[in-house]
């Protein structure tokens, strides 16, 4: 039973355009949501992160929306750059700290 | 700093043989953890460890054993490895703390092991 999901294995978008990146979650318990990024052949780290009492958080080029009704949380991309091509996972929160992550979508930001 | 270090980088092992995968952070966190990755299923929790001296079961533990050693390391053992556990292994740290950033966890660069 995947709790958290990332239905879009991959994503492709010109440099300069905005990417979008979807995660969708079951359990409503959850207090936290985090995207991390992954480069090949390197461990995943921390991109940006936010609280389910709010509904955006922005840091730079990135935003976090979350919209608690549908269990939804996306990551925007504003302006994409070719070293933004990596693989992210969303990731949610439970039971003070342990996380639960999604399967990861592939972006691929093309100059 | 070097954050988080695993050893080591690559393995491969045959069916029935086994190995302890090493994990050590010199950031002073409490928490650390244990992952594994495979294609299409994103990263699952095997084990952690809250604080020293205390360690739980994640999503997938069967197959494996884990020892905080002490506050720094942290180590996976597969006792009788089996052709399903040819996987991409993380090991991670946090800190305690209700903040979001209090709880990001910091990776190691991962294992990659085989078995045959």
């Amino acid at each position: 039973d995947q709790q958290v999901k990332q239905n879009s294995p991959s994503l492709s978008v010109q440099e300069g355009r905005i990417s979008i990146l979807n995660c969708d979650y079951t359990n409503s318990m959850f207090d936290y949501f985090l995207w991390y990024k992954k480069y090949p052949a390197e461990g995943p780290t921390f991109l940006i992160s936010i609280s389910s009492i709010k509904d955006k958080n922005e840091d730079g080029r990135f935003t976090v929306f979350l919209n608690k009704s549908a269990k939804h949380l996306s990551l925007h991309i504003v302006p994409s750059q070719p070293g933004d091509s990596a693989v992210y996972f969303c990731a949610a929160r439970y039971q003070g700290g342990k996380l639960i992550f999604g399967q990861g979508t592939e972006l691929s930001v093309k100059p | 700093n070097a954050g988080v270090t695993q050893t080591p980088k690559f393995q491969v092992l045959k069916t029935g043989q086994s190995m302890t995968l090493q994990c050590a952070q010199d950031m002073n966190h409490n928490s650390m953890y244990w992952y594994r990755q495979d294609p299409g299923m994103g990263l699952r929790l095997i084990y952690y460890s809250a604080s020293e001296g205390t360690t739980d079961k994640g999503e997938v533990p069967n197959g494996y054993n884990v020892s905080r050693l002490n506050k720094r390391e942290f180590s996976l053992r597969l006792e009788s490895a089996a052709p399903s556990q040819t996987s991409v292994y993380f090991c991670a740290s946090s800190d305690w703390g209700l903040a979001p950033k209090n709880n990001e966890q910091f990776f190691g660069p991962g294992t990659r092991l085989t078995v045959l």
